[in-house]
Formats: structure tokens, C-alpha cells, sequence
């Protein structure tokens, strides 16, 4: 079946560092990937989206671009803050976002001032 | 604000019980979406529904169960309750572009 696999952290950087975490995927047909975000004792938001190889999408600063050949799906933002410590889920449908989700395990991000 | 409200907020019941969680999507959204998020499982899609019929199922147990009325909010129904159920549930919904819109969840403990 269908999987998501990233770091789970917890993961602690300075503010103004470079982020990236890891995301790769399994998937039996041409998923669409996402990235959601979950701050403390709120629900997820969907940060970005891309539904075919070689897509980047970004949202906020923050970027990911669909590798079909390497099944990744790596977040990446250039100068982190404060408001960025969150949760931050990778997943994946095989039905564009209209099924059920596959989530990973979630990676806390820490930013220290 | 994503538009999709959940009640109660908190659930504090004992095992052997049955609770029911309620989900209002957003204003148009046919879809909804149950999952569950335990520190063990991680993130689980549970069930959809679609306009009032079940659309997929996930990792549901079979004390689990849904269903979504003709004013489109939907309920997810907990039954002999085991202490491993303790999670917290979210509901999820999604119009045409298929973009799910999550609620704040409902924290469910059972002691």
C-alpha cells in the first residue's frame, strides 16, 4: 500500500537557519503530495501542494518540488522564524487530494530566537 | 478559521462506553473526511462520505462507525470503547478542487 516516510525530529534550529526536511513516498499510481502544518492545539492547514512530477509548490517562504525519480518531496525554506515551530506532515493521494490522505509521522520543528 | 467546526472539544468517557463526535463541514463542501491521530499510529484516515453516501474506507474498526445526514454534517460513532481509542479526531472537508479543509478536532480520553 501507499506510505509516507519523513524525520520525526524533533528537530531544533536558530532562527534565520535553512530548513529542509525530508519526505519520500510510496505510492502504486501518480499521487498529488502535500504538506500540512499543524500549530499547538489547532487542526492542520494545508501549506502547499504539487499534483505532478517536476510541480514546486510554495506557500509563505516555504518550497517543495514533486521528484518522480527519486519519489521525494523534500520542504525546504530558506530563513526560518520563530512562527514556524510547528508540526509539519507530509502526505500523499492517489486521488488528488479528493481521498484519503496518507500521512507520515509528522516532524516537530523547533526554532530558537 | 477553516470553516469546518467539531463538537465537543473534549471527551472524557470510561471503556465499554459509546460516544458519538460530531463534524459540520464547510458552507458546499459534499465531502467529509474522519481521521485519527494517535502518538503510537500517527495520522489515519478512518472514513469518507460523499453527499450523504460512504465514499472510501481506511484503517476503521468495525466498532467504529459513520454516517453523513442530508444537511451534510456528519457524525463518527465510537462504541466499546477500549483505552487504546484515545486519540484525537479530526474531521475533515473538501469541495470539487479536492483540497481538505481540516477542523480543530475533538480529544477524545478513555480512562
Amino acid at each position: 500500500g501507499d506510505s509516507v516516510t519523513q524525520m520525526e525530529g524533533p528537530v531544533t534550529l536558530s532562527e534565520e537557519a535553512f530548513l529542509t526536511i525530508n519526505c519520500t513516498y510510496t505510492a502504486t499510481g501518480y499521487p498529488s503530495l502535500f504538506w500540512y502544518v499543524q500549530y499547538p492545539g489547532e487542526g492542520l492547514q494545508l501549506l502547499l501542494k504539487a499534483t505532478k512530477a517536476d510541480d514546486k509548490g510554495s506557500n509563505k517562504g516555504f518550497e517543495a518540488t514533486y521528484r518522480k525519480e527519486t519519489t521525494s518531496f523534500h520542504l525546504e525554506k530558506g530563513s526560518v522564524q520563530v512562527s514556524d515551530s510547528a508540526v509539519y506532515f507530509c502526505a500523499l493521494s492517489e486521488g488528488g487530494g479528493a481521498d484519503g490522505l496518507t500521512f507520515g509521522k509528522g516532524t516537530h520543528l523547533i526554532i530558537q530566537p | 478559521d477553516s470553516g469546518v467546526t467539531q463538537t465537543p472539544k473534549h471527551l472524557i468517557t470510561a471503556t465499554g462506553q459509546r460516544v458519538t463526535l460530531r463534524c459540520s463541514p464547510r458552507s458546499g463542501d459534499l465531502s467529509v473526511y474522519w481521521y485519527q491521530q494517535s502518538l503510537d499510529q500517527g495520522l489515519q484516515f478512518l472514513i469518507q462520505y460523499y453527499n450523504g453516501e460512504e465514499r472510501a474506507k481506511g484503517n476503521i474498526l468495525e466498532r467504529f462507525s459513520a454516517q453523513q445526514f442530508p444537511d451534510l454534517h456528519s457524525e463518527l460513532n465510537l462504541s466499546s470503547l477500549e483505552l487504546g481509542d484515545s486519540a484525537l479526531y479530526f474531521c475533515a472537508s473538501s469541495g470539487s478542487v479536492g483540497e481538505q479543509f481540516f477542523g480543530p478536532g475533538t480529544r477524545l480520553t478513555v480512562l
